[in-house]
């Protein structure tokens, strides 16, 4: 089984709003990823976790907070967004880092 | 500067007819390499993947691709196109960062187009 589970699927938010992505595995995999996609494009790496523990951040705006309560769960809060940060937002989990990753569905994400 | 070029944006083949679709990577060490599928809406999907070994990898869905060392080429075929195989095709290569860890870098995808 190489299921990611990813909620919401769908997601619409105000500026002013918080909000949270959750992403879960139960592959017993120990690195773990966030990423954005916009339209026609690549996805973008966001954030790593490795072990539970933050290993890569993309200089990514503080409006984003990533979260790895456990080695299963990845969250990713939001708040304060733009309307450019409306896109895709995509979890993978892989074994170890630079291993296979495997992707969730995506929560597809518009800020108004 | 590591890197992974799709030369093809966009493809559009007849259904039945066969397909190669290309991808050309810049890595120093030997590159763990992989192609995912994305439909529309949809997360990427692993079709296939090159660590080590024999240079002609089977996937799913009937695609295979070939590790060529000298061409730093890395390209994905399938002898007969279905029209559901429609989609986004992504090549990437994974990236040692020292102390870090690893993350995909990916090519800018080749959209395929299938015809009746």
């Amino acid at each position: 089984d190489t299921e990611v589970t990813q909620t919401p699927k769908h997601l619409v938010m105000g500026m002013t709003n918080k909000k949270s992505l959750k992403c879960e595995q139960h592959m017993g995999h120990r690195a773990m990823y966030w990423y954005k996609q916009k339209a026609k494009k690549p996805p973008e790496l966001m954030f790593v976790y490795s072990y539970e523990k933050l290993s890569i951040n993309e200089s990514v705006p503080s409006r984003f907070s990533p979260e790895c309560p456990n080695s299963s769960l990845l969250n990713l809060h939001l708040h304060a967004l733009q309307p450019e940060d409306s896109a895709l937002y995509l979890c993978a989990s892989s074994r170890l880092s630079m291993e296979t990753q495997y992707f969730g569905p995506g929560t597809r994400l518009l800020v108004l | 500067a590591q890197s992974v070029t799709q030369p093809d944006i966009h493809i559009t083949v007849s259904e039945g007819a066969s397909l190669e679709l290309r991808c050309n990577y810049s890595y120093g060490a030997t590159p763990y390499l992989f192609w995912y599928v994305q439909s529309p809406g949809q997360g990427l999907q692993l079709l296939l993947k090159y660590f080590s070994g024999d240079t002609l990898v089977q996937g799913i869905k009937g695609f295979e691709a070939e590790f060529k060392r000298s061409q730093s080429s890395f390209n994905l075929r399938k002898p007969s196109v279905h029209w559901s195989d429609a989609a986004e095709y992504f090549c990437a290569v994974a990236l040692s960062v020292y102390n870090q860890g690893g993350k995909l870098i990916f090519g800018q995808g080749t959209e395929l187009s299938v015809k009746p």
